[in-house]
């Protein structure tokens, strides 16, 4: 069954601490791996797209990689307003749905 | 602006009064699809549409009709709602089914009593 995991569910942060939110995934045929960005009570924004196997992008303070198994999302000296929950999806080839397959979200805090 | 836009962004019901959420977008997607999100379920797929007059069940259906007649617009149909379907709900665009990032609307809270 294709399963997205996130973790940890919840973290908190100084500003200025650096880390990383991980996302593991069993999939059959990844079409693509996608992060976004919720803020409470508003829809999700999107933030990456990766495909393949040792893809990397970024994105200000955001780096996001992906591994076979697993992807991390790096958060480099994070401010106050990168609070939010931090949503992980995979698209599978299964049926053509176009269905992401979401993980349950890493609510990030991070304190001045 | 790019966007996907919904309406009502609120909705206070009562159980089996029909009503429709409506979802428009502005980028000439050909995909669209509706999610609801739920406290420790997240976002699960209720119907999808790959283009004009062609629309498909998703994860959790029951209890929804959609319909795309035009290919901005994809609304949401509750013919007779029920409070299981009290959720936050959200529509999402994107080119096309395989590999493209979806774009979403900023929600709709509807609560059925």
């Amino acid at each position: 069954e294709d399963q997205v995991t996130q973790s940890p569910e919840a973290l908190r942060l100084q500003e200025g601490e650096s880390s990383s939110l991980n996302c593991s995934y069993t999939v059959s045929g990844l079409r693509g791996l996608f992060w976004y960005r919720q803020d409470p009570g508003k829809g999700p924004e999107f933030l990456f797209t990766l495909y393949s196997a040792g893809e990397e992008k970024e994105k200000e303070r955001l780096k996001a990689t992906l591994t076979k198994k697993e992807s991390f999302l790096h958060i480099t000296a994070p401010k106050p307003e990168d609070s939010a929950t931090y949503l992980c999806a995979v698209q599978a080839p299964v049926g053509n749905t176009g269905k992401l397959i979401f993980g349950q979200g890493t609510t990030l805090q991070v304190k001045p | 602006e790019a966007q996907v836009t919904q309406n009502p962004r609120y909705l206070i019901t009562v159980t089996g009064k029909k009503l429709t959420v409506t979802c428009s977008q502005n980028m000439n997607h050909e995909y669209m699809s509706w999610y609801r999100q739920d406290p420790g379920l997240g976002l699960r797929q209720i119907y999808y549409s790959m283009n004009v007059e062609v629309t498909d069940k998703g994860d959790v259906p029951e209890g929804y009709k959609v319909s795309r007649k035009e290919k901005r617009n994809f609304p949401l149909i509750l013919e007779s709602p029920s409070p299981n379907q009290t959720s936050l709900y959200f529509c999402a665009s994107s080119l096309g089914d395989r590999g493209y990032e979806q774009y979403f609307g900023p929600g709709t809270r509807l609560t059925v009593t």
